[in-house]
């Protein structure tokens, strides 16, 4: 069974930075991509980057543009989401997930989350 | 990009019941790429239906998709104790993913 498995979450103040891991198990990660998607303290689910398996090509929603940064290990089963100039607007839990690529993409395997607070 | 409208918000059903969820979006999906994910309290999401109608591993019959188009329903034939969570529609035809609102389902 696919193992998702997020950290690196925690408080940080408006203008800082964090840097959240995910480590994949039961999986052959290099193949495939892999995604953040996050969810706002009571509200719904917000895609918010992914990462290709093989050419490790970068996608991002506009709202994290130019401030947040994808990447992955393949040799340590590992994603990163580097989130720099964070803001209220990014408090939520963030969720890695493995993507299917068929058209765009869908999310199979999800982590339980890790939880960005950003307040001062 | 295309918004994805669901309804009802809340759904007040019993156990037993059958549930019909509602998925709109604002232009056609293309080659009917929606999928839902069930959320209970506390939990991530897990996949349930891919394609706008096929049923992700290990995912009961009782829950099925239709649709195409601009229009998609996810319908859970008998409801059970453990249905009863939100529900999120995404559609990934084209760039960015985007998801519905959510519905609750909740016991009546």
């Amino acid at each position: 069974e696919v193992q998702v498995l997020e950290s690196g979450g925690g408080l940080v103040q408006p203008g800082g930075s964090l840097r959240l891991s995910c480590v994949v198990s039961e999986f052959t990660f290099s193949t495939y991509a892999m995604s953040w998607v996050r969810q706002a303290p009571g509200k719904g689910l917000e895609w918010v980057s992914t990462i290709g398996g093989s050419d490790g090509t970068t996608y991002y929603a506009d709202s994290v543009k130019g401030r947040f940064t994808i990447s992955r290990d393949n040799s340590k089963n590992t994603l990163f989401l580097q989130m720099n100039s964070l803001t209220a607007e990014d408090t939520a839990m963030y969720y890695c997930a493995t993507s299917y690529n068929s058209g765009w993409y869908y999310f199979d395997h999800w982590g339980q989350g890790t939880l960005v607070t950003v307040s001062s | 990009e295309i918004v994805l409208t669901q309804s009802p918000g809340t759904l007040s059903l019993s156990p037993g019941e059958r549930a019909t969820l509602s998925c709109r979006a604002s232009q056609s999906v293309s080659s009917n790429y929606i999928t839902w994910y069930q959320q209970r309290p506390g939990q991530a999401p897990r996949l349930l239906i891919y394609d706008a109608s096929s049923g992700a591993t290990g995912i009961p019959d009782r829950f099925s998709g239709s649709g195409s188009g601009t229009d998609f329903t996810l319908t859970i034939s008998r409801l059970e104790p453990e249905d009863f969570a939100v529900y999120y529609c995404q559609q990934y035809g084209s760039s960015p993913p985007t998801f519905g609102q959510g519905t609750k389902v909740e016991i009546k």
